[in-house]
């Protein structure tokens, strides 16, 4: 149980345009999700926070209305990186957290490259 | 500030040795504590975690660690590590911005330790 899948796992843009990566929670109800960015051998670093229905708390340095967060239902985010620069290039985790629960499951990640 | 830091960077050992990971975090009061492992590429694997009661927690793989109050850490620990132990390993803490009950804050990662798993 507690699976959340990602997708796509991979996916490579012109820079200008926009790409948008789901996180889904496969076999529960996820009331908050969670996107991470990690750059290349270096740390996760929280971006946002997302609950069902409303809008995304945003990291302090995160750009809103580059990282646009959706969190439409309580299986589903999404993340669209806006007008996509090549140092947008990383690696997107998400996880979902289960109301009244402290533990948090994440995704497999989405590798993103802006060419 | 609130931080978790992780000082080793690398660490190396090898096949059958114990290994000992540190972490070390800055909070007021107690936070939720987590060990992760990261395969090249790949996702968050959850070795094991710490919310309250027993100080030593036991995880999957044969990995263990120890919610230390007074040091402030919550070091990993294996007693003999295998090939396939290698990987990056974060230490990652939760509650540090006033998480409480239904709170839905994110986590907090140390910087990493790369282990690397000599023949």
């Amino acid at each position: 149980g507690a699976v959340v899948s990602q997708h796509p796992s991979r996916v490579i843009c012109k820079s200008g345009t926009s790409v948008k990566i789901e996180c889904r929670s496969l076999d529960f109800q996820a009331t908050t999700m969670f996107w991470y960015r990690q750059f290349p051998k270096q740390s996760l670093m929280l971006m946002a926070t997302s609950n069902e229905g409303s809008k995304a708390t945003y990291e302090q340095g995160v750009e809103k209305d580059k990282f646009l967060i959706n969190h439409a239902s309580l299986t589903l985010s999404t993340l669209t990186v806006t007008s996509a620069h090549p140092e947008d290039s990383s690696f997107y985790i998400c996880s979902a957290k289960l109301g009244g629960t402290y533990e948090q499951y994440f995704g497999p990640g989405t590798r993103l490259t802006v060419t | 500030a609130q931080s978790v830091t992780q000082p080793d960077i690398h660490i190396t050992v090898s096949e059958g040795a114990s290994l000992e990971l540190r972490c070390n975090y800055s909070y007021g009061a107690t936070p939720y504590l987590f060990w992760y492992a990261q395969s090249p590429g790949q996702g968050l694997q959850l070795l094991l975690k710490y919310f309250s009661g027993d100080t030593l927690v036991q995880g999957i793989k044969g990995f263990e660690a120890e919610f230390k109050r007074s040091q402030s850490s919550f070091n990993l620990r294996k007693p003999s590590v295998h090939w396939s132990d290698a990987a990056e390993y974060f230490c990652a803490v939760g509650g540090l911005r006033g998480w409480s009950g239904g709170g839905a804050d994110g986590l907090t990662f140390g910087k990493g330790t790369h282990l690397i798993i000599q023949p």
